[in-house]
Formats: C-alpha cells, sequence, structure tokens
C-alpha cells in the first residue's frame, strides 16, 4: 500500500535554529503534500498545502516566512522551521495524496515529527 | 465551510463493552468521510471510509455508515478491546480533486481490562 516515510520522528533544538522535517511517499507519486500541526490533546490543523513543483498555499495565519515548504520533487517535501521558538513545540504531520490515491478516495499519513524547541 | 462535529471525550469504557463515537458534518455536494485513529506518539493511521450515501466501512471490527439524511458517520464496535484504546478522528474531504481533509477535535478512548 501506500507509505509516507516522516522524518525525524524527535527532534530537540535550541531558541533561533532551524530544523528540516522531510516527507518522502516511498511507493507511489504524491502530487500533492499536506502539513498539520497538532497540538496536545487537539485535532489536526492544516498548516499548508502543496503541488509538486508549485509554491506552497499556507492557511490563514499561519506565517509562510517561518514555515517554509518545499516540494520540489512527486516524492520529497519539506518543510522547515526556521529561527524556532518554544511556542513552536509541537507535533507536525504530513499527509500525501497522488492520481490513483485520490481514485481510492485516501490519504497516507506520515508517523509525524515531535518538535521540542528548549 | 465544510466541518466535522465529533462526540466529546474521553471516553472510558471496559473491555467488550459497545462503543459509539458519534460524528456529524456540514459540508456542500457529496464529500467523502473518513476514520482516522491515532495511537500515543504515532502518527494517522486510516481505520474506514465511505465514499458515498449509505457506504459502510468497515475495518477491525469497528464500521461506519455514510447517512446523508442524518449527516452522520458515527463509529461503532461491538466489542472493544484494551489495544483500541487510541484517539479517533472523523474527517471528511470534497470528491473531487486533492482536497484537504477537515478534521473533527478528535475523542481519546480508554479501554480498561
Amino acid at each position: 500500500g501506500a507509505v509516507v516515510s516522516q522524518h525525524p520522528s524527535r527532534v530537540i533544538c535550541k531558541s533561533g535554529t532551524s530544523v528540516k522535517i522531510e516527507c518522502r511517499s516511498l511507493d507511489f507519486q504524491a502530487t500533492t503534500m499536506f502539513w498539520y500541526r497538532q497540538f496536545p490533546k487537539q485535532s489536526l490543523m492544516l498548516m499548508a498545502t502543496s503541488n509538486e513543483g508549485s509554491k506552497a498555499t499556507y492557511e490563514q495565519g499561519v506565517e509562510k516566512d517561518k514555515f517554509l515548504i518545499n516540494h520540489a520533487s512527486l516524492t520529497l517535501s519539506t518543510l522547515t522551521v526556521t529561527s524556532a521558538h518554544p511556542e513552536d513545540s509541537s507535533f507536525y504531520i504530513c499527509s500525501a495524496s497522488g492520481t490513483q490515491l485520490l481514485l481510492m478516495g485516501g490519504y497516507t499519513f506520515g508517523s509525524g515529527t515531535r518538535l521540542t524547541v528548549v | 465551510g465544510n466541518s466535522v462535529t465529533q462526540m466529546e471525550g474521553p471516553v472510558t469504557l471496559s473491555e467488550e463493552a459497545f462503543l459509539t463515537i458519534n460524528c456529524t458534518y456540514t459540508a456542500t455536494g457529496y464529500p467523502s468521510l473518513f476514520w482516522y485513529v491515532q495511537y500515543p506518539g504515532e502518527g494517522l493511521q486510516l481505520l474506514l471510509k465511505a465514499t458515498k450515501a449509505d457506504d459502510k466501512g468497515s475495518n477491525k471490527g469497528f464500521e461506519a455508515t455514510y447517512r446523508k439524511e442524518t449527516t452522520s458517520f458515527h463509529l461503532e464496535k461491538g466489542s472493544v478491546q484494551v489495544s483500541d484504546s487510541a484517539v479517533y478522528f472523523c474527517a471528511l474531504s470534497a470528491i473531487q480533486g486533492a482536497q484537504k481533509l477537515v478534521f473533527g477535535q478528535g475523542t481519546r478512548l480508554t479501554i480498561n481490562p
């Protein structure tokens, strides 16, 4: 089945540094990637949608200069949290979809990245 | 806009009890409906889905029926197990194109032995 690999699973960084999170589709072409943020005991909040080769579309209230999204190929999307601060600490999850998946009505999620900024 | 409302948790049950987690939605057109499960420290896994009215999604003993007349997609299981303890999310997406998923707030389920 469709598999999405997300790395790292956990990362601790110092305030002011940048962190990159990768999301790879292993056995399908991910034409669209979604990046979500999840606060403790809350639902997933969509941050942005990216289509391969295009600029990401950010949801209202999400700082595009802080959360840089790159989707340069059909199998890789990255989220870079720039100049991280403690309030950026959260669980980040990517989700991918491609033509075949859409036909099956599904989306595949990565396993998530727990970011802690100290 | 599209939205999903889930029964508030947390829900605590004993093993072998009957489970219902309510989910209702608001959407234009004919969305696809999903239930996702999230185990502690992990990402989301698709539990089941339904893409049109009256469809029943089922997996691992869980079931949910797409009810257009009541705009509902309630999750049920006849006999829960300790291993079902997790957070369950109801979600919808527009049926056409790579549309984003809209999630409910999640329901935390704890099953005691």
